[in-house]
């Protein structure tokens, strides 16, 4: 059973297009972050939101954290080649040190 | 490039042996972790050190072991292999204990392929 569900899984669009990537969980997290990976390279950080109900843009990215911090969605307006890669969020309990809990990944593909 | 090295970039090896790996932080990072992803489980956390002692574990294998050395670096040992012990083995590292957290984000390496034939 994962700790954090991270839907949907695989996400095929056309450029221009939005979409929304969605990761739930029954437990309350300290804080929650995205992550950006790319085959063959270690994941980088977008962003940490801490406060429930928090809204973070990046660029064409808004990032918004559940307001009871069990949920958060990344949400990608026009979307772009370069947005291809895969996606995870990852959320850390209370009290459990830097133990991070990731979810199983959107894998993004966006067509020209 | 976040700073975080990590060595080998890849290592194919058979069942039964014994294969260390070796991560170094980014520099003033006292926080070392480890994580492995494979295809069906995705990334999942495996122990964290804070300057030299063991500070979070989690589903880590009794055939693993990690430490972190008074340089700061790190290395997780596996032994007697398996075949699905395969995957990628990512260290990342962070300032101060609680990775995760704001101003305290986690830089993850390059990563390590392990093939175990």
């Amino acid at each position: 059973t994962q700790l954090l569900e991270q839907s949907p899984q695989f996400l095929s669009i056309q450029e221009g297009e939005n979409l929304t990537v969605y990761c739930n969980s029954s437990s309350v997290f300290s804080s929650l972050q995205w992550y950006r990976q790319e085959p063959g390279e270690g994941p980088v950080l977008l962003v940490t939101v801490v406060t429930g109900g928090e809204v973070k843009k990046l660029k064409r990215l808004t990032f918004q954290f559940g307001d009871a911090r069990k949920d958060s969605s990344l949400h990608i307006t026009a979307a772009q080649p370069g947005d291809t890669g895969l996606y995870l969020c990852a959320g850390l309990l209370y009290n459990q040190g830097g133990k991070l809990i990731f979810g199983q990944g959107t894998e993004l593909s966006v067509k020209p | 490039d976040s700073g975080v090295t990590q060595t080998p970039k890849h290592l194919i090896t058979a069942t039964g042996q014994r294969v260390t790996l070796r991560c170094s932080p980014r520099s003033g990072d006292l926080s070392v972790y480890w994580y492995q992803q494979s295809l069906d489980q995705g990334l999942q956390f495996l122990i964290q050190y804070y300057n030299g002692e063991e500070r979070a574990k989690g589903n880590i294998l009794e055939r693993f072991s990690a430490q972190q050395f008074p340089d700061l670096h790190s290395e997780l040992n596996l032994s007697s292999l398996e075949l699905g012990d395969s995957a990628l083995y990512f260290c990342a590292s962070s300032v101060s204990p609680s990775g995760g957290a704001p101003s305290n984000e986690q830089f993850f390496g390059p990563g390590t392929r392990l093939t175990v034939l």
